[in-house]
């Protein structure tokens, strides 16, 4: 069984295009992350949601929009694609560990989604 | 500022030679430290982390690491390395009741035969 799964692992699209990328978990987390990861493997969060609040919304164009329908599914839309929006998507999930809001989070990734612009 | 720091980009040993990879923090509060292991092509994989207590913490497939608070550091070792260890490692820093993990550039391993 797949923790986190994303769907498409590949996506091959022109620029101007519009496409989402799905992400589901089946381990009960409350939280869920979009990260972004760049040709040189460089990962960068980009969004979090919290049992479907947003929690965290990093500096992201806005032609980025994550929508959490329930707590098990993070999707990820992304309007008018650009060169620069070439890269690995990854999706994650976590549950604090501790609770009480003071613990820490450990994260469990998927396997990731290849975003290509031509 | 918050920031990972992992000076090698790339390191290459032999098989059955030991391993260290190095990582930096800087982070204003309590640091939770993190390593992950990404094989090529796929997601990345919690390998140990760092909350509290004692400072070496066993992870899994015979890693290990060190919190050294007075050096800013999390040092990720393997007594012997295995042809199967080649893959981008990262090292990453977050909070209690944080969300946001903070990685590193990584480094990337290969096991000469």
């Amino acid at each position: 069984d797949t923790a986190v799964s994303q769907t498409p692992k590949y996506l091959v699209t022109q620029m101007g295009n519009d496409k989402s990328i799905k992400c589901e978990q089946n381990l009960g987390h409350d939280t869920m992350y979009w990260y972004k990861q760049d040709s040189k493997k460089f990962l960068k969060i980009m969004f979090s949601y919290n049992n479907k609040e947003l929690i965290i919304n990093e500096t992201v164009p806005n032609r980025f929009s994550p929508k959490s329908p329930d707590k098990a599914h993070l999707n990820l839309h992304i309007n008018s694609l650009e060169l620069g929006d070439s890269a690995v998507y990854f999706c994650a999930s976590s549950q604090e560990v501790g609770g009480g809001g003071s613990g820490a989070n450990v994260l469990t990734f998927g396997a990731g989604s290849r975003l290509t612009v031509l | 500022a918050q920031s990972v720091t992992q000076p090698d980009i790339h390191i290459t040993v032999s098989e059955g030679a030991s391993l260290e990879l190095r990582c930096n923090y800087s982070y204003g509060a309590t640091p939770y430290l993190f390593w992950y292991v990404q094989s090529p092509g796929q997601g990345l994989q919690l390998l140990l982390k760092y909350f509290s207590g004692d400072t070496l913490v066993q992870g899994i497939k015979g890693f290990e690491a060190e919190f050294k608070r007075s050096q800013s550091s999390f040092n990720l070792r393997k007594p012997s390395v295995h042809w199967s260890d080649a893959a981008e490692y990262f090292c990453a820093v977050g909070s209690r009741g944080y969300n946001k993990l903070i990685f590193g550039a990584g480094t990337r391993l290969a096991v000469h035969p």
